[in-house]
């Protein structure tokens, strides 16, 4: 069974830029989850979908930050403006319909500078 | 809402030592508990559980405590290895879907 894949492993982009970073589940895996870790700190919660609705977006940091699944399969996550906070290892994560065990994907680093 | 807190930071032992990390919560409604290794580039990699209806779960050198009254749950690693070098994050959630609440992460170094 292939793991949780990230597309890309790392970003480097400038401060007003846009950047769009993907995620792709195990297959079968209605729940979607997106975490950002930031310089050394926790691995705090983003948002949740179920399937292509947005279960839970009560993490998401404010509104430069849109996160889509259409379909229900893969995900991405758009931030545009990008500042300076926002850099750091953006993590997905899936799980089966019925929820227990979440696995991670590999992360995408973004630095914005 | 749940505040996790994970303590070492840092931890080093010598190789064959053990190794234990401990973390609290605050919601007593909490009945999920995993545990993730990190590695240096790659995303965290759950390597045990638990869920409160059990007290303790072992999985070869690996195992985990629960104590739901005190509301503190621990990894226990023993005869450790180099290999277990990296950081080690405790999570707290429900056994459904709901979003996992992370501690900080403790660094472990395994000297040989």
């Amino acid at each position: 069974e292939a793991g949780v894949t990230q597309f890309p492993s790392h970003s480097v982009i400038e401060k007003g830029q846009t950047v769009t970073l993907r995620c792709d589940p195990i297959s079968g895996h209605d729940n979607l989850y997106w975490y950002r870790r930031v310089m050394g700190k926790e691995i705090k919660f983003l948002l949740h979908f179920v399937k292509e609705s947005k279960q839970d977006e009560s993490g998401m940091p404010n509104n430069r930050f849109l996160a889509e699944r259409t379909g229900g399969t893969y995900s991405t996550l758009k931030v545009q403006p990008a500042e300076l906070e926002d850099s750091g290892v953006y993590f997905c994560a899936s799980s089966h319909p019925g929820g227990g065990k979440r696995y991670f994907g590999p992360g995408t680093r973004l630095t914005v500078t | 809402g749940e505040n996790v807190e994970q303590h070492p930071s840092t931890l080093s032992v010598q190789e064959g030592d053990s190794a234990v990390i401990k973390c609290t919560y605050s919601d007593s409604a909490s009945n999920y508990f995993p545990w993730y290794k990190q590695e240096l580039g790659k995303g965290p990699q759950l390597i045990i559980d638990i869920r409160s209806n059990v007290g303790e779960k072992k999985d070869q050198r690996i195992a985990v405590t629960l104590n739901k009254t005190a509301k503190h749950f621990s990894l226990h690693i023993t005869e450790t290895q180099p290999e277990d070098s990296a950081v080690y994050f405790c999570a707290v959630g429900d056994s459904g879907n709901t979003p996992l609440v992370f501690g900080k992460g403790t660094r472990l170094s395994v000297i040989a």
